[in-house]
Order: C-alpha cells, then sequence, then structure tokens
C-alpha cells in the first residue's frame, strides 16, 4: 500500500483566499506530481517534481505554484481562490526508474465560494 | 489526435461477462504501461502494470502489443465491484517520468 497523504480531504473556502495544498509521501520518492481532475473528466498535470528543488509546470496552465524543500513534501498553494479553481486536485509520487508506476494520494476536493 | 486514447464506452455488462477494453498510444518509444481503476470521486488506484509477454492477475489479463502500439485489458466473470472507470497509462519517457493518462473507460456491471 502506497504511503501518500492529502490534506485537507474537503476545503471550501471564499474568493480571494490563500490556501496551501498539502502532499506528503514516507516512501522517499524522487518524484512526485499535481494532478487536477474535474468530475467526470481527465486527469491533467499541472505541476511536477524532480526532487529537491526542482519543480516544473505540467501540460495545464495553473495559478498554483509548488515547492520542493524536502523530498517528502510537496505543497501546492493558489495566492488568491478563484471560483474556476474548483476541482480535485490529486498529488502522486513514483521512483525513479522506468517501468514505475504513479502512487496517489486520496485527493483534495477543493470548492471556491 | 491524443497520445493515448481509450475506447469511448460507456460499458454496461451482466455480472459474469467477460469485458475487454482497447488502448492505442501514438510515442512509439513509450516505455512503459499501466492500468488503473477509478472510482467515482476517488483517486486512480493501479490495477496492473502491462509487460511484453502480457499478464495476469486473477480475473485480469492485460496485453502489450508494441508493433501496433496497442494494449487491452481483459476481465472474466465480471463482478459488481468491477464498476469504474478504467485508465490507460502510458510512461512516454521524455526526459525521465512522462505519464500520460487515458480519457478512461467507465465500466458498469449489472446484477
Amino acid at each position: 500500500e502506497a504511503d501518500i497523504y492529502q490534506t485537507p480531504r474537503y476545503l471550501v473556502i471564499g474568493t480571494g483566499k490563500k490556501i496551501t495544498l498539502e502532499c506528503s509521501q514516507t516512501m522517499g520518492h524522487d518524484k512526485m506530481y499535481w494532478y487536477q481532475q474535474d468530475p467526470g473528466m481527465e486527469l491533467h498535470l499541472i505541476h511536477y517534481s524532480y526532487g529537491v528543488n526542482s519543480t516544473e509546470k505540467g501540460d495545464l496552465s495553473s495559478e498554483s505554484t509548488v515547492s520542493r524543500i524536502r523530498t517528502e513534501h510537496f505543497p501546492l498553494t493558489l495566492e488568491s481562490a478563484r471560483p474556476s479553481h474548483t476541482s480535485q486536485y490529486l498529488c502522486a509520487s513514483s521512483v525513479d526508474r522506468t517501468g514505475s508506476p504513479l502512487h496517489f494520494g486520496n485527493g483534495t476536493r477543493l470548492t471556491v465560494t | 489526435r491524443k497520445e493515448v486514447e481509450q475506447d469511448p464506452g460507456p460499458f454496461n455488462v451482466p455480472e459474469g461477462a467477460t469485458v475487454a477494453f482497447n488502448c492505442t498510444y501514438s510515442n512509439s518509444a513509450s516505455q512503459s504501461f499501466f492500468w488503473y481503476r477509478q472510482d467515482c470521486r476517488k483517486e486512480p488506484k493501479l490495477l496492473m502494470s502491462v509487460y511484453s509477454s502480457g499478464n495476469e492477475d486473477g480475473r485480469f489479463t492485460a496485453q502489450l502489443n508494441r508493433a501496433s502500439q496497442y494494449i487491452s485489458l481483459l476481465i472474466r466473470d465480471s463482478k459488481l465491484s468491477d464498476s469504474a472507470t478504467y485508465l490507460c497509462v502510458v510512461n512516454m519517457g521524455n526526459y525521465g517520468q512522462n505519464f500520460v493518462f487515458g480519457p478512461g473507460t467507465r465500466l458498469s456491471v449489472l446484477p
């Protein structure tokens, strides 16, 4: 069983607030990812990291930012939340080895009112 | 053309049926292949990796055809609990890990 955790599980917040979604993994995986998924829709990669101090933007443009100061921690921040940010945010990690799968956290469902 | 394409679905099948899902990918240099299942409003969970020689895990069989750039998943004796969306995932290997997700095929197993 993968050990990757996301908090909070659900978040309802007002427009303009700053929010940070937490993601931690205890597997020592170098690679971490953030995906965004609307209900019934495909997953879209918004950020990824190959290791400490490495962050890259994904395929889907996002107003969020990420940081990777420690291997196990990959938080995502929205400086000013808007209703268009309402979505499910999924964090994942993987070993840096061909053939290794992605392991997902249980997601944060964000609603911006 | 999408990098990873799947049967559009949904598939509605009776309990006990055998169902097959198909997936094609565009990048011939793709390195590894997976099937995930995703329940409604949950995270994707790894169902199985797909190996070149084909592999089986209980009622589930995965096949890979590199020449045709095609992956399949066969579910035998389907159960109500198999109802989910099945995602084909391809690691295209650009600059390290580059996982590309198919749009998914929804399966409903009916009593």
